[in-house]
């Protein structure tokens, strides 16, 4: 199994509709992230949290929301879907310290339509 | 101006070539750089990671880092066809703090 498992693959969804994308890891790390990827903007920062307690606003959080169930899950919601949310969403996750890197998931391609 | 700015490329090379990579950034905070590679329908992950200025090599790939200049580099020698993705340079303000991300350069290594 992945370290970082991210639910659904692949969506299509309609403007104004509600929908959340999942994440789950094995890795065992107490910080995840949401990003987003788009062409020519590369990955931008949507939230993130250190631990269970804690929810940070990354750079683009207009539109979105989080939750942090547990240590190893971390959804994102976007309240009312449009269009200029398409894109690919990565969950990631880290230790503390950067050396070993972040831990992506496979990511999950979105359309809005 | 982005605070990271990478060409997005796309950049063909033929097997065997040295490619090129680089990145600028506009904030002399930054001390952690680091390249991630990825590959088509994956998440990026982490290929070199380096502190503050200085050359850092890992078999065919050295990373390279000039703070003075805000500037990065990062080069792949003897390219395979099997290097070809999609790199993204990243850099962080200290050791325990988020990264920022360049666009990434999509690179094809031709047989």
């Amino acid at each position: 199994d992945a370290d970082v498992t991210q639910t659904p693959r692949n969506r299509i969804t309609k403007t104004g509709k509600r929908i959340m994308l999942e994440c789950s890891q094995t890795k065992g790390h107490d910080r995840m992230y949401w990003y987003r990827q788009d062409p020519g903007l590369g990955l931008r920062l949507i939230y993130y949290s250190f631990d269970v307690k804690d929810i940070n606003k990354g750079e683009i959080s207009d539109g979105y929301s989080v939750s942090r169930q547990a240590q190893a899950k971390f959804s994102l919601s976007l309240e009312s879907a449009i269009p200029n949310q398409t894109a690919l969403y990565f969950c990631a996750t880290s230790d503390t310290g950067l050396g070993y890197g972040y831990t992506f998931g496979s990511g999950t391609r979105l359309t809005v339509v | 101006q982005k605070e990271v700015e990478q060409d997005p490329g796309p950049l063909s090379v033929p097997e065997g070539a040295i490619v090129s990579l680089n990145c600028t950034y506009s904030n002399s905070a930054f001390q952690y750089f680091m390249w991630y590679r990825q590959y088509s329908r994956k998440g990026p992950e982490l290929l070199m990671y380096t502190y503050s200025s200085g050359n850092k090599e890992d078999g065919r790939f050295t990373a390279q880092v000039d703070k003075s200049s805000k500037y990065i580099s990062l080069f792949i020698r003897d390219s395979q066809p099997s290097d070809s993705a999609t790199y993204l340079c990243a850099m962080s303000f200290s050791n325990d703090y988020k990264l920022s991300f360049g666009a990434g350069t999509t690179v094809t290594v031709r047989a």
